[in-house]
C-alpha cells in the first residue's frame, strides 16, 4: 500500500528565504514520487517527479526535490522564495501499478511574507 | 489543445437531487481519474478508469457512479446528493508514466 505524509499543513517564509516542504512516503515497491502545486481556484500542476532516475530532481519555477530512500523522504526545496510561490503544495506517490493510482498527501499551504 | 475540461465549474444541489459532472480530455490518455478535495484532507480517489469500458473504485466510491464509453469522456454521476458530497471535484488523465493533467475543478455544494 502506498501513502504520503506531509509534515506541516501551513508553512510561512519570508520573501527570499529558503523554502522547505516535507514529504515522507510509504511504499511496498519502488515508488514514483511527485510534487504538485495548486494556485487558488485552479487545478493541480506538476512541479516535478521522481521516476527512479537521478535522486535530485529539478522542476519548474526553481523548485527541486531529493529522493532519499533511507529516510523515505522526498522533500521539496527552493533556495529563495518569491511572492508568486504562495500556493498549496501536494506530494503524491504512485507505484504505477494497477490503475496507475496516485495517493496524495493532505497538502501544505505556503505563505510568503514580503 | 484544451487538455482536461470539466463542466460545470460551480453547482448548488438540493439534498436528494442527482447530477452528472462532465470530464473530457483531448490527449488520448488511457487513464482517467476522479478525485474529491476537502479542506485539510488532500485529494481522495473516487473512481478511476484504465481505458474505455473499464472502471474501478478508488478510496471513496460510495454515493458515486462512473462510466467510460469513450477514451475522451469520463462522467461522474451523483444519484442522491447528500451534504457530505459538498466538495471540490477534480478530473485527471494520464498516459503511461507521464504527467497527470488535472481539470480546473467543479465546486459542488449540497444544501
Amino acid at each position: 500500500a502506498q501513502s504520503v505524509t506531509q509534515l506541516g499543513s501551513h508553512v510561512s517564509v519570508s520573501e527570499g528565504a529558503l523554502v522547505l516542504l516535507r514529504c515522507n512516503y510509504s511504499s511496498s515497491v519502488p515508488p514514483y514520487l511527485f510534487w504538485y502545486v495548486q494556485y487558488p481556484n485552479q487545478g493541480l500542476q506538476l512541479l516535478l517527479k521522481y521516476t527512479s532516475a537521478a535522486t535530485l530532481v529539478k522542476g519548474i519555477n526553481g523548485f527541486e526535490a531529493e529522493f532519499k530512500k533511507s529516510e523515505t523522504s522526498f522533500h521539496l526545496t527552493k533556495p529563495s522564495a518569491h511572492m508568486s510561490d504562495a500556493a498549496e503544495y501536494f506530494c503524491a506517490v504512485s507505484d504505477l501499478g494497477t490503475g496507475n493510482q496516485f495517493y496524495f498527501g493532505t497538502g501544505t499551504s505556503l505563505t510568503v511574507i514580503p | 489543445n484544451a487538455g482536461v475540461t470539466q463542466t460545470p465549474k460551480f453547482r448548488i444541489l438540493k439534498i436528494g437531487q442527482s447530477m452528472t459532472l462532465q470530464c473530457t480530455q483531448d490527449m488520448n490518455h488511457n487513464y482517467m481519474y476522479w478525485y474529491r478535495q476537502d479542506p485539510g484532507m488532500g485529494l481522495k480517489l473516487i473512481y478511476y478508469s484504465v481505458g474505455a469500458g473499464i472502471t474501478d473504485k478508488g478510496e471513496v466510491p460510495n454515493g458515486y457512479n462512473v462510466s467510460r464509453s469513450t477514451t475522451e469522456d469520463f462522467p461522474l454521476r451523483l444519484e442522491l446528493a447528500a451534504p457530505s458530497q459538498t466538495s471540490v471535484y477534480f478530473c485527471a488523465s494520464l498516459f503511461g508514466t507521464a504527467e497527470a493533467f488535472f481539470g480546473q475543478g467543479t465546486r459542488l455544494t449540497v444544501v
